[in-house]
């Protein structure tokens, strides 16, 4: 079945430092893959998305590019800031379009 | 933009006691609601798709007659933890969408909690 891993935090940073936090997939097919944010005390919300290989999501400031030969969907920011705080997470859709399978999130601290 | 709130966001309760959470879409009406749970360090784990006036569809290894999902309307969707027991604590979040499955906005979630 499809998966998706993440890299294990909490990560913690320094404002203005540069961010990635790494994400891998499983899949058959041609998935659409996710990064999702989740503030405290909110739910889940939509940040970037890929369909197809290559693409670039952005949001932000935040970064990721569909990577089909590795299979990645690393995010990226160039300059954190304390309100960026927040659990990240790494989604894809499968190819029915149906279901979203979800990496276990990662928690990013950014400390002025 | 779009809201779903969940309610209760705590609960506590006994071995055994059954405990009701309802999921609602407060600005828009949602033609799917999904119900996922999710365990401490680890992602979400989705449990049931359901649409409004029609049964759930439960993932695999998901017990129905433990968690009852009920979609009476296209804003209120319920789930039913039955005979609840310790290790059915968890944190269960709601989500729910108008058309696509990848724009689903999601509920804070419900922290269970059964002694």
């Amino acid at each position: 079945g499809n998966s998706v891993t993440q890299m294990e935090g909490p990560v913690t940073l320094s404002e203005e430092a540069f961010l990635t936090i790494n994400c891998t997939y499983t899949a058959t097919g041609y998935p659409s893959l996710f990064w999702y944010v989740q503030y405290p005390g909110e739910g889940l919300q939509l940040l970037l998305k890929a369909t197809k290989a290559d693409d670039k999501g952005s949001n932000k400031g935040f970064e990721a590019t569909y990577r089909k030969e590795t299979t990645s969907f690393h995010l990226e920011k160039g300059s954190v800031q304390v309100s960026d705080s927040a659990v990240y997470f790494c989604a894809l859709l499968n190819n029915a379009g149906n279901m979203l399978t979800f990496g276990g999130g990662t928690r990013l601290m950014v400390k002025p | 933009g779009a809201v779903v709130s969940q309610h209760p966001s705590w609960v506590i309760c006994k071995s055994g006691t059954s405990v009701k959470i309802e999921c609602r879409s407060l600005d828009f009406q949602a033609t799917t609601m999904f119900w996922y749970r999710q365990f401490p360090k680890q992602s979400l784990m989705l449990m049931a798709t359901s649409n409004e006036g029609s049964k759930a569809t439960y993932e695999q290894g998901v017990e129905k007659d433990k968690f009852l999902i009920n979609h009476a309307s296209l804003t209120l969707s319920t789930l039913t933890v039955t005979s609840a027991h310790p290790e059915d604590s968890s944190f269960y979040i709601c989500s729910a969408s108008v058309r696509q499955v990848e724009t689903q906005y999601f509920g804070p979630g419900t922290r269970l909690l059964v002694l």
